[in-house]
């Protein structure tokens, strides 16, 4: 069983639909980050965060440490949030991976 | 600032040849690492660095080497190239830990025939 889950593996939404992806993981972490890696290959940051709630733009993300539980949620889908968005934990020093949920947001 | 440079972007390579994936960072991060991604599985670490002078082996280390001589560097080495080694390489750099927010590099597509 892989240590940080991700679901759903794909997912496609209507420009304008509120979209969840889900990430849980079972081991001590320090920091759950998002990251979001665009067809073009390149893999940025969205979110850092250890406790609660963070919010940018249309961009939200909870964790949950006591369930071991994070959400992803975008709020007012877009074509251009068509992307994969990866969580990923961090346990001591390193960084370990989910394996991506894939997202197509159609006009 | 450029942020996380990798060289080259593209690159084949025959089976027993051997290559350097290059990596700079210029944001005076003391945390470089160098992962692999592969279809249909998680970005998995190679080796990682804490600082100049310190590396140390991720989860798939085998047939790679890594130096860190400055701060700034942290170059990726194929000893004998083989074709389980196709795979897209991203270096990463944060300013201490895994815990800081990840920079990362626009990738190198490597193919061994």
């Amino acid at each position: 069983k892989n240590e940080v889950e991700q679901s759903p593996q794909n997912l496609t939404a209507q420009e304008g639909e509120f979209i969840t992806i889900n990430c849980s993981y079972s081991v001590g972490i320090s920091a759950l980050h998002w990251l979001q890696q665009h067809p073009g290959g390149g893999i940025v940051s969205l979110f850092m965060l250890s406790s609660g709630k963070k919010k940018h733009g249309r961009l939200i993300a909870t964790i949950n440490i006591q369930e071991k539980h994070s959400s992803l949620h975008i709020t007012a889908s877009h074509p251009r949030d068509s992307a994969v968005y990866i969580c990923a934990v961090s346990n001591t020093d390193k960084l370990i991976f989910g394996t991506g949920t894939r997202l197509q947001v159609f006009p | 600032n450029a942020g996380v440079t990798q060289t080259p972007k593209f690159q084949v390579l025959k089976t027993g040849q051997s290559m350097t994936l290059q990596c700079a960072q210029d944001m005076n991060h003391e945390y470089m690492s160098w992962y692999r991604q592969d279809p249909g599985m998680g970005l998995r670490l190679i080796h990682y660095s804490v600082g100049a002078g310190i590396t140390d082996q991720g989860e798939v280390p085998n047939g790679y080497n890594v130096s860190r001589s400055t701060t700034e560097d942290f170059p990726l080495r194929l000893l004998s190239a083989a074709p389980s080694q196709t795979s897209v390489y991203f270096c990463a750099s944060s300013y201490l830990t895994g815990v800081d927010e990840q920079y990362f590099g626009p990738g190198t597509r490597l193919t061994v025939t």
